[in-house]
């Protein structure tokens, strides 16, 4: 399987603990984003990476939040002392985005089956 | 601001018709582009077809379509011959000047009558 894989695809926590989600992209993919979908609602954008680097955070990112790619290739999600709030479907997707910074508008993005965060 | 609306709640289709999903946009950039995605019941968000801003002509994908009207800022998806298969969560999305993030709809739930 060479698509965008998430781990793991369910979690549940306690309030207040923290909780880590991996995000692996398709091998030649130079970008990576990270969205969070609740039920019945589109996603959100939370955060992107070209590269190790981080590009853009969405406000939703609250300090409890983090995220990382250290080598340019998977990466991690972080909710540090979980709320009931953060109960959300967290998607991945990866793109690859080539020098021609013209094509940046038709950049499709694949995504993962995604992690279901359920906090108690 | 840049925003994405689906009115449509929740869709339902006879099998083997065509269907019309909605969608308006709203952005001040020129230059944009205007995505639809299919999610089924599995979670996972499979990309369906694009249009930019600047194509002349709306995109097909097979038996999908854009109905892209830049003036009304309206980007419909057009699914012909509709299949059971087809049933599923749909996401009409934009990307608009350099930056990297889609912004997502709120989704339109297609189902379809044997």
């Amino acid at each position: 399987d060479t698509g965008v894989s998430q781990d793991p695809r369910h979690k549940i926590t306690k309030r207040g603990q923290n909780v880590t989600f991996r995000c692996d992209p398709i091998s030649e993919h130079n970008r990576l984003y990270w969205y969070r979908q609740t039920l019945g609602q589109g996603p959100e954008f939370l955060t992107y990476f070209q590269n190790e680097a981080q590009l853009e955070k969405s406000r939703l990112l609250s300090d409890r939040f983090s995220a990382e790619r250290p080598k340019g290739s998977f990466s991690t999600l972080e909710i540090q002392r979980t709320e009931q709030g953060d109960s959300a479907m967290y998607l991945c997707a990866s793109s690859f985005m080539g020098p021609e910074r013209t094509r940046v508008l038709v950049e499709k993005l694949f995504f993962g089956s995604g992690t279901q965060l359920s906090v108690l | 601001a840049q925003k994405i609306t689906q009115t449509q709640p929740g869709m339902f289709v006879q099998e083997k018709e065509a269907v019309t999903l909605d969608c308006t946009y709203d952005t001040s950039d020129p230059s944009y582009g205007l995505f639809w995605y299919k999610q089924p019941s599995s979670g996972e968000m499979i990309f369906l077809i694009y249009q930019g801003s600047y194509d002349q002509q709306n995109a097909t994908e097979g038996r999908y379509s854009l109905n892209f009207q830049k003036a009304r800022k309206s980007a419909n998806l057009v699914i012909s011959a509709s299949q059971l298969g087809d049933s599923a969560m749909y996401f009409c999305a934009m990307r608009a000047g350099n930056t990297g993030k889609l912004i997502f709809g709120q989704g339109t739930t297609l189902q379809v009558k044997p």
